[in-house]
Parts: structure tokens; sequence; C-alpha cells
């Protein structure tokens, strides 16, 4: 059974960096060959897909936040680390990492309980 | 404004059976494999079918997904008080958005 856990910051002021780390912890003999996602929701609103890295290192962005987004992974550590560079408070959202079953049928098949971010002065 | 676009809300009875639709286009669900997530109060989203109708391990029967054209649906039947939670639908889209895309979302309130 595998387990993913987001952390990083709770707050982060505008114009800053908000760094998001996602961990995966359990049976997952394969990890290196994950594709996980890292998707976003604003309260009360809808979910955003924002980030995808495949197993073989290869990234794939949200168009509309592609110049400031950044994804990648530490296999050793298990870790997939998201960056959004110029956080504005419309960015205020929980963040969801997540296991992909098959990114071109948008299936996520295991999540992460979310970390809530607000972009705050 | 999402391009897949769902009720924003329902309600409906215990064991009633219910659909919740989901449009899209020809460039997303026209074209793609659709999955539906359900997503209870304070948790995070949960994966109820992939691939238009497939359940994974330990989702009940009575969770269905259907498609048609540039349109899908989620049926649920034997309404529970459990089932009480926000629907989403989901594909990858080929046009504007070129990567995984949500619907709105369809609140189910069960009576």
């Amino acid at each position: 059974q595998v387990t993913l856990e987001e952390s990083g910051p709770v707050l982060v002021k505008p114009t800053e960096t908000l760094t998001l780390t996602c961990t995966i912890s359990g049976f997952s003999p394969n990890f290196a060959r994950m594709g996980v996602t890292w998707i976003r929701q604003p309260p009360g609103k809808a979910l955003e897909w924002l980030a995808h890295i495949f197993s073989n290192d290869e990234k794939s962005y949200n168009t509309s936040l592609k110049t400031r987004l950044s994804i990648s992974k530490d296999t050793s550590k298990r870790q997939v680390v998201l960056s959004l560079t110029n956080v504005d408070p419309v960015d205020t959202a929980t963040y969801y990492c997540a296991q992909t079953l098959s990114l071109n049928a948008a299936a996520f098949d295991t999540w992460g309980q979310g970390t809530m971010v607000t972009v705050s002065a | 404004q999402s391009l897949l676009t769902q009720p924003p809300s329902m309600s409906a009875a215990p064991g009633q059976n219910i659909t919740i639709s989901c449009s899209g286009s020809r460039s997303n669900i026209g074209i793609n494999h659709v999955s539906w997530y359900q997503q209870l109060p304070k948790t995070a989203p949960k994966l109820l079918i992939f691939d238009n109708n497939k359940r994974p391990s330990g989702i009940p029967d009575r969770f269905s997904g259907s498609k048609s054209g540039p349109s899908a649906t989620l049926g649920i039947t034997g309404l529970q008080s459990g089932d009480e939670a926000a629907y989403y639908c989901a594909t990858w889209d080929s046009s504007l958005s070129v990567g995984p895309v949500f619907g709105g979302g369809t609140k189910l309130t069960v009576l």
C-alpha cells in the first residue's frame, strides 16, 4: 500500500516562491517507475491539475502556469518536489500530490491528504 | 470556467438512483477516457471510475460510469447517506489546456 504525504509552508508572502514536497512511502518497489502529479483546490472551488513527472523524469505542466511551475524528483529520498514562483493570493489552496494511474485519462489513484497553503502579506 | 460542465448541485433521497452528467467537447471527452472522483467533506478526492467505466479495487458496483460522444455520466444506485459528497469528472484536454482537466464539481446532498 503506497502512501503519499505533502509537506511545506502553511503561509507564504506574495511574490515569494512556494516549495512543496511529496514523500512517498509504503510498499512500492517500482518508485522509480511511478508517475506523480500535483493538483490544487482553492477553498470551495474545483480541482486544478498543476504538473506531472513521469518515471523517465519527463515533465508536463499546466499551460497557464507553466512559466511559474517546476517539478522534480529525488528517487533516493522517494520525494517529488513542486515549486511555484511569484505566488499571489489566488494561489491560496490545498495542494495535493497523487500517484498517476493514467495521465491521459486523468486517473490518479492514490492521493495524499493535502496541505493547505495561504498566500498573504 | 471549466471545460467540463457539471450541474453544481443535486439532491436525492436514500435508496434512490441518480446520474451526474459531465459535458465536454470533441477535444476532451470526445476523444479521451474519463475518470470520476468522490470528495467527502474535508478529505482528499478518491478515484471512483477510470477509463470511462472501470472501478478501482474496493469501489462498490453501486457506482458506474459511461460515456457517449462528448459527454459522460456517473451513476449511483441505492443512495446512502455516506454518498453525500462532491463528485468531479476529469479527462485529458487536447486543445486549450493540453493536459488533465476537471469539471466544476457536483455537490450531492442525500436528503
